[in-house]
């Protein structure tokens, strides 16, 4: 079964709103991860956070962590059209091996 | 960098043929992740490398499916024969491990339709 679940599945907003992601998992991890996948492409890794830190930032981009309920969350702030794409969140079971397991992820709509 | 690199990036078969999804991974990297997705399974691990060795090949299907890692820049996962439930997304992706993050870099992709 996947590790990470996201919700919501599908999220439809206007341009300049910010959007949130979140989610959960069910073993202890070393870091979890944002992956983002444009339509018919590839994943793209936007950003990890390790299990021992809480917030990271990286440019309109905010992730947080609380292991204690073994959940994350992404939010991006003043969206924009471009960031249209599926969102998915990924975790390392605590293995050492590189292997992530991602979950169903999220489905971003912006609205110009 | 020119990325992960997939081979073919579309392809159309009929179900009883043998289908060979080719990866080369970026250069350097020491581990290698070949992942399937479809819209009901969402991504699956089938199976990953590490210093082009099998570590951990749970994730696949069924005896029909076969991945080969020759050397550090070639993989290939090979369906045989291919059946209609294998249509699918199949990504290639590889990651320098134990670089302490373990980003992974995915290949834009196999899109597999067995008809």
């Amino acid at each position: 079964s996947q590790q990470g679940e996201e919700d919501p599945q599908a999220l439809s907003i206007q341009e300049g709103e910010n959007a949130t992601m979140n989610c959960s998992y069910k073993t202890s991890i070393n870091n979890l991860q944002w992956y983002r996948q444009n339509s018919g492409r590839g994943l793209v890794h936007l950003i990890l956070i390790r299990s021992n830190e809480r917030e990271k930032h990286s440019g309109r981009l905010r992730v947080t962590l609380d292991t204690s309920k073994k959940s994350s969350s992404l939010l991006i702030t003043a969206s924009r059209a471009a960031d249209t794409a599926s969102y998915f969140c990924a975790t390392d079971g605590s293995s050492n091996t590189g292997k992530l397991i991602f979950g169903q992820g999220t489905t971003l709509q912006v609205k110009p | 960098d020119a990325g992960v690199i997939q081979s073919p990036r579309h392809e159309v078969t009929e179900m009883g043929q043998e289908v060979t999804l080719r990866c080369k991974p970026i250069s350097g990297h020491n581990s290698l992740f070949w992942y399937r997705q479809t819209m009901m399974r969402g991504l699956e691990l089938l199976i990953y490398f590490n210093n082009n060795v099998p570590i951990d090949d749970s994730g696949m299907p069924e005896d029909r499916f076969s991945a080969k890692m020759p050397n550090a820049s070639f993989s290939t996962l090979k369906i045989q024969p291919s059946e209609p439930r294998d249509s699918a997304v199949y990504f290639c992706a590889s990651s320098l491990a134990g670089s302490g993050g373990n980003t992974i870099y995915f290949g834009e992709g196999s899109w597999l339709t067995v008809v």
